[in-house]
């Protein structure tokens, strides 16, 4: 199973409104990062959280992290076509002398005009 | 430029073929990431350096797959004797220091036929 899950896997809504997306880890999270990604294209970097409680706003999207650090939600307020792409949640994993981010699975947004 | 670059953008291999993936990353960015993006998943990771020293290479598949960073910047990944389930799209990132937000490429969509 994957160590972090996100949901729905895919969304299709009308512009103008609201969503959230979720992402879910099965270990205690120390760097929760969200990115963006459009098709053919890399990573779009648009927040990181890593305090139990924070929230962080960019222009109309949202995130939280829990309280646990063990959920994070990502909401997009009065949303537009330029939101659609796949949304990705990634977590740092370090040990050892090494590091790297472990990803979900993707949520794939698409906005109609 | 600014950001994380990498070539060439697309590659049709022919199977058994070797290829060369190349990536400069931000400069002055110390740690380098190597990710494969299988379709419809999220990126899994498959090396990591820190400078030219690669610190972990667990995440490379077999020993087909080779990367290097010799001079501690821009870092090579090489596909001998390429396969069909090699195709993938593989993305290179880049952060200063390693537990610091990593920085994508646009990737490079690799196709094996």
């Amino acid at each position: 199973s994957q160590e972090l899950e996100q949901s729905p896997q895919s969304l299709i809504v009308q512009e103008g409104k609201n969503l959230t997306i979720n992402c879910t880890s099965s270990k205690t999270l120390y760097g929760l990062y969200w990115y963006k990604q459009k098709y053919g294209e890399g990573l779009i970097f648009l927040m990181m959280l890593q305090k139990g409680g924070e929230e962080k706003s960019h222009e109309k999207i949202t995130a939280k992290l829990d309280e646990k650090k063990q959920q994070s939600s990502l909401h997009i307020t009065a949303s537009q076509p330029s939101h659609a792409g796949i949304y990705l949640c990634g977590a740092g994993r370090g040990y050892s002398g090494t590091y790297k981010y472990i990803f979900g699975t993707g949520t794939r947004l698409k906005v109609l005009a | 430029g600014a950001g994380v670059s990498q070539s060439p953008r697309y590659k049709v291999a022919k199977r058994g073929q070797d290829v060369a993936l190349r990536c400069d990353p931000i400069s002055g960015h110390v740690s380098l990431f190597w990710y494969q993006q299988a379709l419809g998943q999220g990126p899994e990771f498959l090396t990591y350096f820190q400078n030219e020293a690669q610190l972990d290479k667990s995440g490379l598949p077999s020993d087909r797959f080779f990367a290097e960073r010799p001079e501690g910047s821009v870092s090579t990944l090489k596909i001998q004797r390429t396969q069909q389930e090699d195709s993938a799209v593989y993305l290179c990132a880049s952060s200063w220091p390693r537990q610091e937000t990593q920085y994508f490429g646009p990737g490079t969509r690799l196709l094996v036929l």
